[in-house]
């Protein structure tokens, strides 16, 4: 059964950088056809969709994050670091599984999700 | 970027009544459109894809419904277990993928 596991330091300085890990199981990323993302959700707050990257390596990222964001594969882990952290990157983090699903048109959902990891930017 | 805005905010609803929840988005989405639950401390799950379709497991009481810019995800008959956050979320343009600022459905 696939399972999602984010893991993450907790507790970041500002301007650091953020390296977070989701660690897949139950499934081999690299022989299946989906997308990868990361989710984050600031205490309170909404959700914010932050990178998705295919099992092939193609990466897409939110805009306003994207010049400070990587999103990468390794075999069983997917890996997010965010520099130059500042008190708003506080959230809970979560990784998840883009599913397609197709009967005719094609339609994407988050279906599967890490329970999360929460880090707080703070000195 | 398109732009997600659901209403209520808050929505009260007894036991047993119905829920209406809407999404709408700044530009037409078409279809691709999914609502995610979330309950406090938990992950989000999917409901709904292709903003009809319900996912694995999910009961029949939820149903989504709407094209373009306007939908809408009624729960039939409230349970217990249904009382939480409700978000919608735009997979049209990837640039950014967005979500709505959710509706929170508590018990009256």
């Amino acid at each position: 059964q696939l399972q999602l596991q984010e893991s993450g330091p907790g507790l970041v300085k500002p301007s650091e950088t953020l390296s977070l890990t989701c660690t897949v199981s139950g499934v081999s990323i690299s022989s299946t056809n989906f997308y990868w993302g990361w989710v984050r959700q600031p205490p309170g707050r909404g959700l914010e969709w932050i990178a998705n990257i295919y099992s092939g390596g193609s990466a897409y990222y939110n805009p306003s994050l994207k010049s400070r964001v990587t999103i990468s594969l390794h075999t069983s882990q997917v890996s997010l670091k965010l520099t130059s952290v500042t008190a708003a990157d506080t959230a809970v983090y979560y990784c998840a599984r883009l599913y397609t699903y197709c009967s005719g048109p094609c339609y994407d959902g988050f279906d599967i999700w890490g329970q999360g990891t929460m880090v707080t930017v703070s000195s | 970027e398109i732009v997600m805005t659901q209403s209520p905010a808050t929505l009260s609803v007894s036991p047993g009544e119905r829920a209406t929840l809407s999404c709408r988005a700044s530009q037409s989405v078409s279809s691709n459109l999914a609502w995610y639950q979330q309950k406090p401390g938990q992950a989000p799950r999917l409901l709904i894809y292709g903003a009809s379709s319900r996912a694995t497991g999910i009961p029949v009481r939820f149903s989504g419904s709407g094209s373009g810019t306007e939908f809408t995800l009624t729960i039939s008959s409230l349970q217990s277990e249904d009382f939480a956050v409700y978000y919608c979320q735009q997979y049209k343009d990837w640039s950014p993928l967005t979500f709505g600022g959710g509706t929170k459905v508590e018990i009256k």
